[in-house]
C-alpha cells in the first residue's frame, strides 16, 4: 500500500501525559498537512510543511503542540501535557507540488485523553 | 475566505444517482472546488476537483455553474458503500502559498437499499 500511513491508529492517555504521532506521506509528495477533527465537525487545519520547512501554523496549535518533518519525509506531531480537550482524530495529508494539489489523507490517529 | 454551504443530510436509493449540491457564492476566479468524502471513522477520501469546466472521473461527476457560484457532485449509481459525509471545499491561498483546505460540516449521505 503506497498511501499515507499514520501510527498509532488509536491512543488513550491520561491527562498531563505527552503523546507523539507519526505520519508517513506518499513518497513523492513534498507537502504535508496536519488536521484535527472532533466529532460531528469537519477537519480543522493545524499546520503545513513544504519539504522540511514548516510554513504555517494555525492559532489552534498552542504552545503544547509541536510538529516536525526532518529531512522532508515523515512527520511527527507531539502534544505535551495533554488535556481532555485534545481528544480528537488527528489527520495527516500529503500532496504533490503541482497540478491542483489534491491532498491524500491517512486513516488518522484517534486520541482519547482521560 | 471563500465558504461553502451544503445541506446537512440527504437520502438516496441504491442504484439511483445521488446529486449533492454546494453553494460557494464568494469563490474567487482562481479557486478550485474540491470534493472529499469521509466514511465513518476513516480519513477523508479525495473524489474530484474542478475550476470552471465540468469534470468526470471513475468515482463521480462534478458540474460547476457558469457563474461558479454553485456546483453539484453526482454519484451516477449510488451503492451502500457510498454512505458517507461529503465535503465541498474551496481551496484558500495565502501569502505562504499554502494549499490548506477549509472544511465545513458537509452533507451526510445515506444510501438506502
Amino acid at each position: 500500500d503506497t498511501g499515507v500511513s499514520q501510527d498509532p491508529r488509536h491512543k488513550i492517555t491520561k491527562r498531563g501525559q505527552n503523546v507523539t504521532f507519526r505520519c508517513d506521506p506518499i513518497s513523492e509528495h513534498n507537502r504535508l498537512y496536519w488536521y484535527r477533527q472532533t466529532l460531528g465537525q469537519g477537519p480543522e487545519f493545524l499546520t503545513y510543511f513544504q519539504n522540511e520547512a514548516q510554513l504555517e501554523k494555525s492559532r489552534l496549535l498552542s504552545d503544547r503542540f509541536s510538529a516536525e518533518r526532518p529531512k522532508g519525509s515523515f512527520s511527527t506531531l507531539e502534544i505535551q501535557r495533554t488535556e481532555q480537550g485534545d481528544s480528537a482524530m488527528y489527520l495527516c495529508a500529503s500532496s504533490f507540488d503541482g497540478g491542483a494539489y489534491e491532498q491524500y489523507f491517512g486513516p488518522g490517529t484517534r486520541l482519547t485523553v482521560t | 475566505d471563500a465558504k461553502t454551504t451544503q445541506p446537512p443530510s440527504m437520502d438516496c436509493a441504491e442504484g439511483r444517482a445521488a446529486n449533492l449540491p454546494c453553494n460557494h457564492s464568494t469563490i474567487s476566479g482562481n479557486e478550485y472546488v474540491y470534493w472529499y468524502r469521509q466514511i465513518h471513522s476513516q480519513g477523508p477520501q479525495y473524489i474530484i476537483h474542478g475550476l470552471k469546466n465540468n469534470e468526470t472521473n471513475e468515482m463521480a461527476s462534478l458540474i460547476i455553474t457558469e457563474d461558479r457560484k454553485s456546483s453539484t457532485l453526482i454519484l451516477p449509481h449510488a451503492t451502500l458503500r457510498d454512505t458517507a459525509v461529503y465535503y465541498c471545499i474551496v481551496r484558500v491561498y495565502n501569502a505562504g502559498n499554502n494549499r490548506k483546505l477549509i472544511w465545513g460540516l458537509g452533507t451526510s449521505l445515506a444510501v438506502n437499499p
